[in-house]
């Protein structure tokens, strides 16, 4: 099993602010997906990134592929609460077959 | 289109008992993930089924098994409940379950072992 590492793990910020969330991997992915999951629910996908060094935007989120496809990042630009929530990063590898890795998740709370 | 459906939503089981969760896919969907959540170990893959095969399995003991039936519906069992098997257990599924496949996720199992 491959090990991805997300950091960090909590993070409490204001409305407004920005941040960014990491995911990282000795292993090359042969793609990565993001998912939120809030309470009570399982986790929801919100982007596929397959080329190293792609770019995809979603509203006020930005998911970045690092170029040698072993990291990944996320970022909110203007929290809101509603963005707050369990952010996971889940890795496919070339060995892995169909099976995805999760991360542990990054916490995020938003308060107004 | 309903979404992934997974009975029951709560179970309360004892050391040494067995439990049996169950899943239905979305409509279509012929594969079925299984995941172990706990706030230590994050989601953990315990295995994933195609029309009725296993195609891979995780690092879990064999006291966790699984079927998938032609209807595409799938079920874990867990036997000889420990403690340390208190978690959310996930269903995902996904039509033809390649790798970059968006997987949808139920709203999962929590089991409690006491």
């Amino acid at each position: 099993t491959q090990l991805l590492e997300q950091s960090p793990q909590f993070l409490s910020i204001q409305e407004g602010e920005n941040l960014t969330v990491y995911c990282n991997s000795s292993s090359v992915f042969s793609s990565l997906q993001w998912y939120r999951q809030e309470p009570g629910e399982g986790p929801v996908l919100l982007v596929t990134v397959v080329t190293g060094g792609e770019v995809k935007k979603l509203k006020r989120l930005t998911f970045q592929f690092g170029d040698a496809r072993k990291d990944s990042s996320l970022h909110i630009t203007a929290a809101q609460p509603g963005d707050t929530g369990l952010y996971l990063c889940a890795g496919a590898f070339r060995n892995s077959g169909y099976a995805l890795n999760f991360g542990k998740g990054t916490s995020l709370l938003v308060t107004p | 289109k309903a979404g992934v459906t997974q009975t029951p939503r709560y179970l309360i089981k004892t050391r040494g008992q067995q439990v049996t969760l169950s899943c239905s896919p979305i409509s279509g969907h012929r594969s079925v993930s299984w995941y172990q959540q706990t706030p230590g170990q994050g989601l953990q893959f315990l295995f994933e089924y195609f029309s009725e095969t296993q195609r891979n399995k995780g690092n879990f003991p064999g006291r966790f098994s699984g079927r998938q039936f032609s209807n595409s519906r799938s079920e874990m069992n867990v036997s000889t409940l420990e403690l340390g098997d208190s978690a959310l257990y996930l269903c995902a599924s996904s039509p033809g379950g390649t790798s970059n496949e968006k997987l949808f996720f139920g709203s999962g199992t929590q089991l409690s072992v006491l």
